[in-house]
C-alpha cells in the first residue's frame, strides 16, 4: 500500500503565479483534505473534497480552489500567489465512515512564492 | 469554532525518562475526537494516539498513553521511557464527532528534543 503521495515535493513560483499541487489518497479511502501548515504553525484546513464536490471548506479565499476525480485523486490550485502562500501544503485522505476517525497524510508540497 | 491550545512551545526529556505535552481545546460539542500526531523532520504527520470524548477510560498506545480531562478541557500525552526517534514535533488535534470525515483543527505544536 502505498500510503497517501503528493507532488510534488518542492516549487518554487513567482508571486503572481499560479501553482497546482496534486495528491493520491491512499487505497480505498474516498475523502481527500487539504491543509496549510506556515513555518513554526499547526496545520490549518483549506477545504475537504468527497464525491468529487467540495464539502467542507476552511478561511481561505478563493484563489484556492481543488478538485477530486473520479478516482479520488485531487489537486490544490493557488492562483495570484501571495508571499505569504508559502507553505508546507499537506494532503490527508480518510474514509467517509462515521466511526473511521484515522487521517493519513502525505509528506506535503513545499512551496516557496518569491 | 473550536480551537486548540498547546502553551508548551519546546520540551526537553533525556533518553529513557518520561514527558508530558500539554493541550488544551475549548468546544461546545459533546461529542467529538481528540489526537496527537507527530511530525518528524520527514514533515510527514503521523498518527500518535487517540481519544473519543465519550470514552472515560485513558487510551494507552505502548509508551503513550493521554491524560484526557473532560471537563476542564484538557488532553495531555505522556510519553514514558522516551527515546531519540521520539523526537518530532508534536501537534494535538480536535476532530468533531458531527458528521462524517470532518476536519482537524490543530494546534501549533510543541517541539520535543530527546537528549542523550
Amino acid at each position: 500500500d502505498a500510503g497517501v503521495t503528493q507532488s510534488p515535493t518542492h516549487l518554487i513560483k513567482t508571486r503572481g503565479q499560479q501553482v497546482t499541487l496534486r495528491c493520491s489518497p491512499k487505497s480505498g479511502h474516498d475523502t481527500v483534505s487539504w491543509y496549510q501548515q506556515a513555518l513554526g504553525q499547526g496545520p490549518q484546513f483549506i477545504f475537504q473534497y468527497y464525491e468529487e464536490e467540495e464539502r467542507q471548506r476552511g478561511n481561505f479565499p478563493d484563489r484556492f480552489s481543488g478538485h477530486q476525480y473520479p478516482n479520488y485523486s485531487s489537486e490544490l490550485n493557488v492562483n495570484a500567489l501571495l508571499l505569504g502562500d508559502s507553505a508546507l501544503y499537506l494532503c490527508a485522505s480518510s474514509l467517509d465512515v462515521q466511526w473511521i476517525t484515522e487521517a493519513f497524510f502525505g509528506q506535503g508540497t513545499r512551496l516557496t512564492v518569491v | 469554532a473550536q480551537t486548540v491550545t498547546q502553551s508548551q512551545p519546546e520540551m526537553s526529556v533525556q533518553e529513557a525518562e518520561t514527558v508530558t505535552l500539554s493541550c488544551t481545546y475549548d468546544t461546545s460539542e459533546s461529542d467529538y475526537y481528540l489526537f496527537w500526531y507527530k511530525q518528524p523532520p520527514s514533515r510527514q504527520m503521523i498518527l500518535v494516539i487517540r481519544q473519543e470524548a465519550y470514552k472515560q477510560q485513558n487510551a494507552t498506545e505502548n509508551r503513550f498513553s493521554v491524560n484526557f480531562q473532560k471537563a476542564a478541557k484538557s488532553f495531555s500525552l505522556k510519553i514514558s521511557d522516551s527515546q531519540l526517534g521520539d523526537a518530532a514535533m508534536y501537534f494535538c488535534a480536535y476532530r468533531s464527532a458531527a458528521g462524517t470525515a470532518s476536519k482537524l483543527t490543530f494546534g501549533t505544536g510543541t517541539r520535543l528534543q530527546v537528549t542523550l
